[in-house]
């Protein structure tokens, strides 16, 4: 069966720190990686991933996909206020395109 | 303001009722797919249109019935809901099915079934 997890759950910090988000998947016909942002409702879009070791960079979060051991990170640097959000985590499967989400991270930062 | 919309943002209905959720978007998208977001659980996927067709359906109970009338409209019929069917219901679009590009969410529809 496929899955896609995600660690920590949720996540305390303080403004000014840096976290790193986890994604672990096994997913058969893995395509490519999304990693989303969900303040309120409606996720946002982040990153895709679809080859190992190229960091993805954007201002201060980045991300990076290992294919090999079936996992990808999420670091934030500096950390904001704003940042707080759930970050969710989906693989791409198959020729379909079909999404297959992680439960998400839940992030809060402390002023 | 969010190229996907859906109306209406809250909904409270008793399980014998009858309700329509809608999705529009308006960003010119091939593909649109309805998703359900529990608590405490992963969004799962529950239709896929591509073209006004319907090309996926994840095991969904009958009393989720979509339809796409263009394919800029979505929606979602829903009739003899559970408790356990309450949860925020995402719509989504993407240009193409089988892209692996991002999708397009919308703000969602909180459903509470009492």
């Amino acid at each position: 069966e496929d899955k896609v997890v995600q660690s920590p759950l949720s996540l305390v910090v303080h403004e000014g720190d840096t976290v790193t988000l986890n994604c672990s998947y096994e997913v058969t016909n893995f395509r490519s990686l999304l990693w989303y942002k969900q303040e309120k409702k409606a996720p946002t879009f982040l990153f895709m991933l679809t080859s190992s070791g190229i960091e993805k960079k954007s201002g201060r979060l980045s991300s990076i996909l290992d294919k090999k051991e079936l996992f990808s990170i999420l670091n934030i640097t500096a950390t904001q206020t704003g940042d707080s959000a759930v970050y969710l985590c989906a693989v791409v499967k198959g020729s379909q395109g079909n999404l297959i989400f992680g439960k998400g991270t839940k992030l809060s930062v402390k002023p | 303001e969010t190229g996907v919309t859906q109306t209406p943002r809250h909904l409270v209905m008793g399980m014998t009722n009858k309700k329509s959720l809608k999705c529009e978007q308006h960003l010119g998208h091939n593909a649109m797919y309805w998703y359900k977001q529990s608590a405490k659980k992963p969004l799962e996927l529950m239709f896929v249109y591509s073209l006004e067709e319907r090309v996926e359906n994840n095991s969904v109970p009958s009393r989720f019935s979509p339809e796409c009338p263009n394919s800029s409209h979505l929606f979602l019929h829903l009739h003899t809901l559970q408790p356990e069917d309450s949860a925020l219901y995402l719509c989504a679009s993407s240009q193409d099915w089988g892209n692996p590009y991002e999708q397009y969410f919308g703000p969602g529809t909180r459903l509470t079934v009492t």
